[in-house]
């Protein structure tokens, strides 16, 4: 079945650490998306790409870093900078831009800082 | 700035109690109107899209309809299997590209 894969569901990290989040979607959109979700908040946007080789920055985008080499893939690294990193992260896809269709979800990671 | 808020921020209702959860948005040029539905620990679901004033979708006990600032999602005799947190967001389109802005969310509790 298509969809979004997130990885790893859990993740622990010490302070000073840089993490990655694995995301991979086999839906073929061109456009993929990163948001953070603290308790109680709704979803606010770190990163995103609308091609290959292109991403731009979100609200929140501090801290953070991203890459896009594949149409698939678009990984999510959790840097030492970014100061209260502890979060439940969701990765997204949609159709581009020419193309009005909604975002589908990942089931998300859940990043705790120890 | 392109804003979302909804209302109410929590929602409690009895089995079978109709009401109706608010998104009210501030957009330079909205490009679709979207309803999510999120449990706990999960990503969220898709429920609806809604692209101009007076369209309205249907699903089992929902109903989502669209005005020019605001968007209701109307729940018809809950059930306590519709408990989750409502989500509204709005598709905005700019110079790079396009992102999608989300309200808050609405936590409903039907209770049995």
């Amino acid at each position: 079945d298509g969809g979004i894969t997130q990885s790893p569901k859990y993740l622990f990290r010490k302070e000073g650490q840089n993490v990655t989040l694995s995301c991979e979607q086999n839906l073929n959109h061109d456009a993929m998306y990163w948001y953070r979700q603290d308790p109680g908040q709704g979803l606010r946007l770190i990163y995103y790409s609308q091609i290959v080789n292109d991403f731009q920055k979100g609200d929140i985008a501090e801290g953070y870093s991203v890459s896009r080499e594949k149409k698939e893939s678009f990984p999510l690294t959790v840097t030492s900078a970014q100061k209260n990193p502890t979060a439940f992260y969701l990765c997204a896809s949609s159709t581009g831009t020419g193309e009005i269709g909604e975002l589908f979800f990942g089931e998300g990671s859940r990043l705790t800082v120890l | 700035e392109d804003q979302v808020t909804q209302s109410p921020e929590a929602l409690r209702l009895q089995e079978g109690e109709s009401s109706s959860l608010n998104c009210s948005y501030t957009v330079s040029g909205l490009r679709g109107l979207f309803w999510y539905r999120q449990d706990p620990g999960k990503g969220p679901e898709f429920l609806f899209t809604l692209y101009s004033a007076g369209e309205e979708k249907e699903k089992e006990r929902l109903k989502a309809t669209l005005t020019k600032k605001e968007s209701f999602l109307h729940i018809t005799a809950p059930k306590p299997e519709d408990s989750a947190t409502y989500l509204c967001a709005v598709r905005v389109v700019n110079n790079y590209g396009q992102n999608f802005v989300f309200g808050p969310g609405t936590r409903l509790s039907v209770l049995p």
